[in-house]
């Protein structure tokens, strides 16, 4: 049974600072990594993606991954309130079709 | 760009009766296509998949069925709702090994 293990949380932050969630993932073979942040109520939205080992910044965000190791991470730089939300990390093996979703961190920006 | 339609927003039915929720995609060709259901505080369940027309992969068994009669038009139904079929549904696009697109979804509660 290919896995993807977080965190349910709550982890909570104080505003501005660092946040990071992190994501474990079961299959080697895994390829692709995505990030995704789920407002109470709300559908999914994508923030980052990461292919490759290392970091993948944008705007506030670094995605980080380390196949060896198996993990991927995010961390959120100046954490609003507005970041407070759930965030869903998903695997992708390569030549399948099915996404492998975790059960979400959630997380809370403290004002 | 592409965009990702699904509908309706809300639906409140009683036991036994049918259901039909439909998603359709613009902007893209060929897409795989995804139903997934989320039950309060809970993760994302896949239940069906489809990687082009008349493709259907059913990944929980239950009474609910799929079906893909064009190519970027991916419908949910049952014939006779279950109290244990309410959720929030999600369809989701993508292509290859890109990130999954999720519609708005339909909050389904069954009476």
């Amino acid at each position: 049974q290919k896995e993807v293990e977080q965190n349910s949380g709550p982890l909570s932050v104080p505003e501005g600072a660092i946040a990071s969630l992190n994501c474990t993932y079961s299959d080697r073979g895994s390829q692709s990594f995505f990030w995704y942040r789920q407002y109470s109520g709300k559908s999914p939205e994508l923030i980052m993606f990461i292919y490759s080992n290392g970091d993948k910044e944008d705007g506030r965000f670094t995605a980080q991954l380390n196949k060896a190791s198996q993990y991927v991470s995010l961390l959120i730089r100046d954490s609003q309130p507005s970041d407070s939300a759930t965030y869903l990390c998903a695997v992708k093996t390569s030549g399948t079709y099915k996404y492998i979703f975790g059960t979400g961190t959630r997380l809370k920006v403290l004002a | 760009s592409q965009t990702i339609h699904q509908w309706p927003a809300t639906l409140v039915q009683p036991v036994g009766s049918p259901l039909s929720l439909e998603c359709t995609v613009e902007g893209t060709s060929n897409p795989n296509l995804y139903w997934y259901r989320q039950a309060a505080g809970r993760g994302l369940q896949l239940l069906f998949y489809s990687v082009g027309i008349g493709q259907i992969s059913s990944e929980v068994p239950q009474n609910l069925s799929a079906s893909r009669p064009q190519d970027r038009q991916f419908i949910l139904s049952s014939k006779k709702l279950l109290l244990s079929d309410s959720g929030f549904y999600l369809c989701a696009w993508s292509v290859s090994d890109q990130p999954q697109h999720f519609g708005d979804g339909t909050r389904l509660s069954i009476l």
